[in-house]
């Protein structure tokens, strides 16, 4: 089984401020990993993607993630925040095996930028 | 290239009912997955087509079915609505390579409210 939790339903951070979603995972194999981006009423788009290639995955709008996984974390960094990325962010974990590439979703955290 | 597209957008349904959700998948991808995302939670996967059978199922009663097209278009039917049923529901296209790193495209979803 695999699942991924993310720490801290809620997250504020000032304009030009560091941004730091935190994710971990629990997998019995190597994990696929992924950050998606949700704003209101819209679907989702993914920001970043882990493939086992590098561990330092960079994504779009400036976001970045580290595959670290002597802590089985993922965690989401930009240096320097922007009003544009409040949104609900969400990691997914792809299930391995089976044929089919389900996405497991974390419950998601939502960040608020303060002016 | 033209993304994913659901329809309705938005739909009220009375307890008891049926409804139908309908998914055009991306240009060039085969395989479409549904997802329920109730407020304030992450995705749940419901299931997943690919050359128009089903290729995996989450934790969903039978009374959530699906069918895919040649086109590789979709539909997501429920009978019998429950009021928990309400949410906001994501379809997602990829191409089918065998590798689980692909990624999903999602659509802007269906808002369905059971009342």
């Amino acid at each position: 089984a695999q699942s991924v939790t993310q720490l801290g339903s809620h997250v504020s951070v000032s304009e030009g401020a560091l941004v730091l979603l935190r994710c971990n995972y629990s997998s019995s194999v190597p994990p696929y990993l992924f950050w998606y981006v949700q704003y209101p009423n819209q679907g989702l788009q993914l920001l970043l993607k882990y493939t086992s290639a590098a561990t330092l995955v960079k994504g779009i709008n400036g976001f970045e993630a580290e595959f670290k996984k002597s802590e089985t974390s993922f965690h989401l960094t930009k240096p320097s925040a922007h009003m544009s990325d409040a949104a609900e962010y969400f990691c997914a974990v792809i299930l391995s095996g089976v044929g089919n590439e389900k996405l497991t979703f974390g419950t998601g955290t939502r960040l608020t930028i303060i002016p | 290239e033209t993304g994913v597209t659901q329809s309705p957008t938005h739909l009220i349904k009375t307890r008891g009912q049926q409804v139908t959700l309908r998914c055009s998948s991306q240009s060039g991808h085969n395989t479409v997955s549904w997802y329920q995302q109730a407020l304030g939670q992450g995705p749940q996967f419901i299931f997943q087509y690919y050359r128009e059978e089903e290729n995996g199922r989450g934790n969903f009663p039978p009374r959530f079915s699906g069918l895919q097209f040649p086109n590789y278009s979709s539909e997501l039917n429920v009978n019998a609505l429950e009021l928990d049923d309400s949410a906001l529901y994501l379809c997602a296209s990829s191409p089918r390579t065998g590798a689980r790193n692909t990624e999903a495209f999602f659509g802007q979803g269906t808002r369905l409210t059971v009342v």
